[in-house]
């Protein structure tokens, strides 16, 4: 079963756009969001993460929304460029530390149309 | 720092053949873990290891086996290779409450 669920699988934007990828989770423990971007060729490397005793973490064009209640949380990236092209994976687990299994959702690739 | 290194990047291999895929880190992490990533599937865990001489399988395992003998190195291994196993392999270390480092994959293909 899929633990995390995003949407959607692939997305186009124009330079200069909005990118938004959402993702939903059912297990109440999770307590650590992480969003991880991927280029081709490389592993995926962290972007930006959460905790639920926010509803918004921002790190320059990039931030994430959070709705504890709705169990979803979703990622926005202002301002689009060609540079963000590259797969986008939400991520859950409960507990910060190194041992917990982190749960991946099935990806976003997201290209920025010049 | 090399970070998180994984040999060979490529491999074809054909059914019923064995292999090892190298993970090597540099950065002292006692956490290792190794992943899949296949189309519209994301990333999902294989076997974990969270210090030398322990490891537990993670969500998708069968087919596959790993040890760790030293606190740097966590080899994956293929017994007998099925195209099933045809993917992406990702393997990522990490510490503490640092987030997960990945290495930059292994392309393997079983025909």
């Amino acid at each position: 079963q899929q633990q995390v669920k995003q949407s959607p699988q692939s997305l186009i934007v124009q330079k200069g756009g909005i990118s938004i990828i959402n993702c939903a989770y059912e297990n109440t423990a999770f307590d650590y969001f992480p969003w991880y971007q991927q280029f081709p060729g490389k592993g995926p490397a962290l972007l930006i993460a959460i905790r639920p005793d926010v509803s918004e973490k921002k790190e320059g064009r990039f931030t994430i929304s959070f709705n504890k209640s709705a169990k979803q949380f979703s990622l926005h990236i202002m301002d689009s460029q060609p540079g963000d092209s590259a797969t986008y994976f939400c991520a859950a687990s409960s507990g910060y530390s190194s041992a917990s299994k982190i749960i991946f959702g099935s990806g976003t690739r997201l290209s920025i149309r010049p | 720092n090399a970070g998180v290194t994984q040999t060979p990047k490529f491999q074809v291999l054909k059914t019923g053949q064995s292999m090892t895929l190298q993970c090597a880190q540099d950065m002292n992490h006692e956490y290792m873990s190794w992943y899949r990533q296949d189309p519209g599937m994301g990333l999902r865990l294989i076997h974990y290891s969270v210090g030398a001489g322990i490891t537990d399988q993670g969500e998708v395992p069968n087919g596959y086996n790993v040890s760790r003998s030293t606190t740097e190195d966590f080899p994956l291994r293929l017994l007998s290779a099925a195209p099933s196993q045809t993917s992406v392999y990702f393997c990522a270390s990490t510490s503490g409450n640092s987030p997960l480092h990945f290495g930059n994959g292994t392309r393997l293909t079983v025909t």
